[in-house]
This record gives C-alpha cells, structure tokens and sequence, in this order.
C-alpha cells in the first residue's frame, strides 16, 4: 500500500510568522508533487506544485522544496495571514494515466492575527 | 470559464436506500475524478473516468459505481446506504494529467 504521510496534523501561527508543512512519500516513480489548499465548504484548489527536477519552488510567499532522496516535500508559507487559514494537502502523483492519486490526511493551519 | 459544478449539494438519506450525485466538469475536461473526505480518513480516491471509461479504480466495495456520459458529466451512485457512507463526495476534472480542479462537493448524511 503506498503511503503518504503528512504533518503536522495541526499547526497554529502568528500572523507573519512562517508555516512549514511536511510530505513524505513511499513511491520512488511519483513525478509530479502539488500542493492542495481548502478552505471550509470548499473543494480543494491546486496551490504550488512542483516536478523532480528542481529542488525548490516559489510562488510569492508560497515555496515547495523538494529532497528527493529522502522522499520529502515541504510546504513553506512566510509572512503567514489569517486568510491562509485553511487545510492543506499533499498528492504526490506519477505523471500519465495514473490518476489514482493518494493524499496526506491534511494540515489544519490556522493564522492567529 | 465555469468551474466544476457538483448537486446536489446537500442531501439526508437512510440506511439502506441509494443515492445518485452528479459532476458536470470544466468544459473540454475529459477525465472526471471521484473522491470521499471524511475527518478521520482525509480524501481517498474513488474512481476516474476519461472518455466514458473507467480508468482506475479506488479500494471501495461494489456499492459505489459511477460512469461518464459522452458531454463528460459524470454521475456516481452508491447503493444499500450505510451508516459509514456519510461524507463530502467530491469531484474534479482535469485534463489528461498534471491539475486537478474540484467542485465544492456533495455533502451527504446517512441517518
């Protein structure tokens, strides 16, 4: 069975302050590594995602870094604002027909103004 | 450029009855994606269709089925409801690979 495991299960942080969510994988073949953000009453939404071929990724004050040989993945928040307020998901993927994707159980963030 | 759109939303069934949700993907999606979120378990992955065939297959029991139509809606059903049923039913569409774009789901509770 492959696994995902995600953490912290909860995280809470002062506004401005940094967020750092953990991924790590069993699959050596996933290729593909987003990250998902829901916010209550919502369907989760694709927030940064990166491939294997780069180690770091950033997207305003989003960033993933990518470890491949310890099969991790992390999501970097910086100056953390109640609206990022929200869960967030990993899903790992291998690129093609495979959508049968397996998810973190989620990181609850919540932004203390 | 309209997002996924899930109904229904909202719905209350009992054990043993049955239950059809229905998915219209983004237009030109062609792959309809079907997952189940409940607190303890998180998302787990029901089924995918592209082209009206399914492509792959979650570890659930026989009661949840769904299919694709030719427009790329998708429907699922899961029949004989129970208890353990209750949770948000989500679906995304995406193209071949790479993002998945979700509706906001249909809620159901089995009393």
């Amino acid at each position: 069975q492959q696994q995902v495991k995600q953490s912290p299960q909860s995280l809470i942080v002062q506004k401005g302050g940094i967020s750092i969510i953990n991924c790590a994988y069993e699959n050596t073949a996933f290729d593909y590594f987003p990250w998902y953000q829901q916010f209550p009453g919502k369907g989760p939404a694709l927030l940064i995602a990166i491939r294997p071929d780069v180690s770091e990724k950033k997207e305003g004050r989003f960033t993933i870094s990518f470890n491949k040989s310890a099969k991790q993945f992390s999501l970097h928040i910086m100056d953390s604002q109640p609206g990022d307020s929200a869960t967030y998901f990993c899903a790992p993927q291998k690129a093609g027909n495979n959508r049968k994707l397996i998810w973190g159980l989620g990181t609850s963030l919540a932004v203390n103004p | 450029k309209a997002g996924v759109t899930q109904t229904p939303r909202y719905l209350i069934k009992t054990r043993g009855q049955q239950v059809t949700l229905s998915c219209s993907p983004i237009s030109g999606h062609r792959s309809v994606s079907w997952y189940q979120q409940t607190p303890g378990q998180g998302l787990q992955f029901l089924f995918e269709y592209f082209s009206e065939t399914q492509r792959n297959k979650g570890n659930f029991p026989g009661r949840f089925s769904g299919r694709q139509f030719s427009n790329s809606r998708s429907e699922m059903n899961v029949s004989t409801l129970e208890l353990g049923d209750s949770a948000l039913y989500l679906c995304a569409s995406s193209l071949e690979t790479g993002e998945l774009f979700f509706g906001e789901g249909s809620r159901l509770t089995v009393l």
